[in-house]
């Protein structure tokens, strides 16, 4: 089943913050985060594994809240380069926590940053 | 090292024609995935491919068919193509892992069914 990311689109100035949220009605193994520029392909962000640990890269961050089964993606002081559509996948886990083994993408959020 | 490659880039069929577009993963890696993306869909996974075994499969109807061979490069066949399988295909490879590894994704093929 298909993650619910929201909101479906974010507009923002040079500097201002984002979150994007991820949620899913299923237990999770693991949350992806990619950006798609438009016209490219999708590229990787960071993954998230249960557990419910954080990451960052650079100002951007996630975390892994794996009893809510959500994730959120957090942009910090954006610049024109984060302007993109960001998606969630989400890699289902069996009752015994092993892995689905395949991801399922949310519908994605538009983040548009202006100078 | 190189990237994921897919060729071709763009393709115009008609309805009923049937099409093969091909993969090429990353030096090393085994797993392949392919997906659909469109404005209204989204990214829908089609199926994963892994030591030339189809690993794990989407819900898409048996007319999207795919394969791998020893090299790893994979191809996905679509027949009795119809207007609504216009989209660009991805396709992604990764080091198999317990999970789902990292998902490095090609530039994808553009497909225009009229």
């Amino acid at each position: 089943q298909q993650p619910v990311q929201s909101p479906q689109a974010v507009i923002l100035r040079e500097g201002e913050d984002a979150v994007i949220n991820c949620s899913s009605s299923k237990a999770l193994y693991s949350v992806h985060w990619y950006r798609q520029k438009h016209g490219e392909a999708p590229v990787f962000l960071m993954i998230l594994l249960k557990g419910g640990e954080q990451k960052g890269h650079d100002k951007i961050s996630a975390s892994f809240n794996e009893k809510k089964q959500q994730s959120s993606l957090y942009l910090t002081a954006s610049q024109l380069s984060y302007s993109g559509t960001y998606f969630c996948g989400t890699e289902g886990a069996h009752a015994g926590g092993t892995s689905y083994g395949k991801l399922t993408f949310g519908q994605g959020t538009i983040l548009t940053v202006h100078p | 090292k190189a990237g994921v490659t897919q060729t071709p880039r763009y393709l115009i069929k008609t309805r009923g024609q049937q099409v093969t577009l091909s993969c090429s993963p990353i030096s090393g890696h085994r797993s392949v995935s392919w997906y659909q993306q469109t404005p209204g869909q989204g990214l829908q996974f089609l199926f994963e491919y892994f030591s030339e075994t189809q690993r794990n499969k989407g819900n898409f109807p048996g007319r999207f068919s795919g394969r791998q061979f020893s090299n790893s490069r994979s191809e996905m066949n679509v027949s009795t193509l119809e207007l609504g399988d216009s989209a660009l295909y991805l396709c992604a490879s990764s080091l198999p892992g317990q999970g789902t590894e990292t998902q490095y994704f090609g530039p994808g093929t553009r497909l225009l069914v009229l």
